[in-house]
């Protein structure tokens, strides 16, 4: 089956510390994104990559982190730096980001929640 | 003035209406124009692309004024699983889409 996983679908951590949330899709898209939604609110994106070892700041980049080491996977740290971590985290792909954007399509994405 | 805007609603409409959603954005250079559904605490799915001379599929019918720089969603015959939080999304090419915070549907048997 292609498309994109996310893992995992809850997780709860203390405040301070760090989380990596995974990202892996199989469509063979060149583009990985990562947003972020809280509730009642639209899309907010974090990073994203338009191909292998290089990614790009969104608009509330600060407190997260990526690497795109291969092109399959996208990974998210959310640093103990991120002042209100506490929300809903989805990854996404498209073909490329040459020229006329492709569909964007999502991963189930996952829910984090700081105690 | 904010990006990508949309009526967050909500739209209370019986079984069998006609409800239409509007979007407007502000980039100019905009080239690719979407529509996407989100159900409660899911991730959004695409629904359909706007084209410039508009496109159908099936109940939904999505249109592009590049004019007054809006797009809008028409849902004709609604049904009880329309119920949804619809997000437009928007971008000039070369960078990720911009999403509105989206319009909620609720249809009432």
């Amino acid at each position: 089956d292609g498309g994109i996983t996310q893992s995992p679908k809850y997780l709860f951590r203390k405040e301070g510390q760090n989380v990596t949330l995974s990202c892996e899709q199989n469509l063979n898209h060149d583009a990985m994104y990562w947003y972020r939604q809280d509730p009642g609110q639209g899309l907010r994106l974090i990073y994203y990559s338009q191909i292998v070892n290089d990614f790009q700041k969104g608009d509330i980049a600060e407190g997260y982190s990526v690497s795109r080491e291969k092109k399959e996977s996208f990974p998210l740290t959310v640093t103990s730096a991120q002042k209100n971590p506490t929300a809903f985290y989805l990854c996404a792909s498209s073909s490329s980001l040459a020229g006329v954007v492709d569909t964007q399509y999502f991963g189930p994405g996952t829910r984090l929640t700081v105690l | 003035r904010k990006e990508v805007e949309q009526d967050p609603g909500p739209f209370n409409v019986p079984e069998g209406a006609t409800v239409a959603f509007n979007c407007t954005y502000s980039n100019s250079a905009s080239q690719s124009f979407f529509w996407y559904r989100q159900d409660c605490r899911k991730e959004p799915k695409l629904l359909m692309s706007v084209y410039s001379s508009g496109n159908e599929d099936g109940r939904f019918t999505a249109q592009l004024n590049r004019a007054s720089q809006y797009i809008s969603l028409l849902i004709r015959d609604s049904k009880l699983s329309d119920s949804a939080t619809y997000l437009c999304a928007v971008t000039p090419g070369n960078t990720p889409l911009v999403f509105g915070k989206g319009t909620r549907l609720s249809v009432i048997a």
